[in-house]
């Protein structure tokens, strides 16, 4: 079955960049979306389709996808971003959705 | 304003099923799937399984595909995730989200969650 790796834990602190990695086999050939979870809350979309952004999500969000390698890049991290982050895609060969195991977000 | 609103907490015992609600409003109901995911305590997000609102075709997660079964209701614009022979390790908090049609689509909108709770 197809897997998605991300590293458990991403720190930064407010007003740098932080980038979040998801790892998977040719993941650049699929479509990759990525979910923002804040504390005791449901998961929310921030990035679908590899880059684009949901009506609402700040223009810091971005994402890019190429080669075995997804990324989530939040630019001028403020407090309020602090979440667990999560990204999926849909395994053809499969048919069936895959997350990744979600990266925690530290602001510090 | 589109809204997808779960039953609320269960408590069951092993070997029981639960059957879990999810009312969409604020859309046209049958023009998007609607996908169920999990999420056991401290752990990450856990595919479960998605039907066609449209036409009632579903595919299941291959660890869940004996023990699932979602289906919706039309007319009442509400979704449901049957699961059977409940074990402890189902304990955790059931969600459903909104699929645009294509299996490569993103789930745009989440319910709030329903927690399940396994226990003796």
């Amino acid at each position: 079955s197809y897997v998605l790796t991300q590293p458990p834990s991403v720190s930064v602190a407010p007003g740098q960049m932080a980038s979040i990695t998801c790892g998977g086999n040719n993941i650049g050939d699929k479509s990759v979306h990525w979910y923002q979870q804040k504390s005791g809350q449901a998961p929310m979309l921030v990035i679908y389709y590899d880059k684009d952004r949901p009506s609402g999500i700040p223009e810091r969000f971005s994402g890019s996808n190429s080669g075995n390698t997804a990324i989530l890049t939040i630019t001028r991290v403020e407090t309020g971003d602090e979440a667990d982050f999560y990204c999926q895609v849909w395994d053809r060969s499969s048919d069936q959705v895959v997350f990744g195991g979600g990266t925690k977000l530290t602001v510090l | 304003q589109v809204h997808l609103m779960q039953s609320g907490t269960e408590v069951k015992k092993p070997g029981a099923s639960v059957k879990v609600s999810c009312k969409g409003s604020g859309y046209t109901f049958t023009s998007y799937g609607i996908t169920w995911v999990r999420q056991a305590p401290g752990q990450g997000l856990e595919w479960m399984g998605w039907i066609n609102t449209y036409n009632g075709k579903t595919n299941y997660a291959q660890k869940f595909q004996d023990r699932v079964t979602v289906t919706a209701d039309t007319s009442t614009s509400t979704a449901y995730m049957d699961l059977r022979s409940l074990r402890s390790d189902d304990t955790a908090v059931y969600y459903c989200a909104r699929r645009s049609p294509g299996p490569t689509s993103p789930r745009d909108v989440w319910g709030q969650g329903t927690t399940v709770i396994v226990s003796s």
